[in-house]
């Protein structure tokens, strides 16, 4: 067990639905991650935030977005859904703002993952 | 464009023996390597890492080497166990203090099979 918790852990919804998966970090880590893996495209980043603010951006699509709240849980909002975006949606977290060095602070553990599946 | 490239889709080994997945990389601001294992329904599980200013970093049964100049890492499982079966990624975090600092690239991932 990570420490990250993800909500939902499946989700079925239909074409042009809009969804939100949750995610709460380990206690104490400041950074929350977000990543898409899909049969083809493997683990793909798509945004970070660390202590509220956005940190870095991936190949996130303009139809999602992602905040993270005070108690710095986060949420990815997902919009307009296509068939394309079914997936899992993986959420991690981190002490530090980013992932660099030796220091254990680094380290992005995952959560289990919420699977999407539009149809 | 895929910068971190693990080209053995799967690895099958006898128990006891050693495991060796590579892993290829061909962006020079990576500058920080992990290495994950996921079993199917979990999330990714941090498993080693090695910064670019080693060339090898050792914990149990699992060691990282990484040869910068031919942008190559490679994971040894010594010996290989049966619970070690699982998807492995390789993934790169690039340089510190980067507009990208923080945003971990994978690999596509090698099935580990350890037949007892």
């Amino acid at each position: 067990d990570s420490g990250v918790t993800q909500t939902p852990k499946h989700l079925i919804t239909a074409t042009g639905q809009r969804v939100t998966l949750r995610c709460s970090p380990r206690s104490g880590d400041l950074s929350v991650y977000w990543y898409q893996q899909s049969l083809d495209q493997g683990l793909q980043f798509l945004i970070q935030y660390y202590n509220g603010e956005e940190r870095a951006k991936g190949n996130i699509l303009e139809r999602f977005s992602a905040q993270q709240f005070p108690d710095l849980h986060s949420e990815l909002n997902l919009s307009s859904l296509e068939l394309g975006d079914s997936a899992l949606y993986f959420c991690a977290s981190s002490a530090s703002p980013g992932t660099s060095g030796d220091s254990g602070t680094d380290t992005q553990y995952f959560g289990p993952g919420t699977r999407l599946t539009v149809l | 464009d895929q910068q971190v490239k693990q080209n053995s889709p799967s690895l099958s080994v006898q128990e006891g023996r050693i495991s060796i997945l590579n892993c290829d990389y061909t962006n020079s601001m990576f500058d920080y390597f992990l290495w994950y294992k996921k079993y199917p329904a979990e999330g990714p599980t941090f498993l080693i890492s090695i910064s670019s200013i080693k060339d090898k970093n050792e914990d149990g049964r699992f060691t990282v080497f990484l040869n910068k100049s031919a942008k190559h890492l490679s994971l040894h499982i010594v010996p290989s166990q049966p619970g070690d079966s699982a998807v492995y990624f390789c993934a790169a975090a690039p340089i510190a203090g980067g507009t990208s600092y923080g945003k971990l690239t994978f690999g596509q991932g090698t099935i580990l099979t350890v037949h007892p």
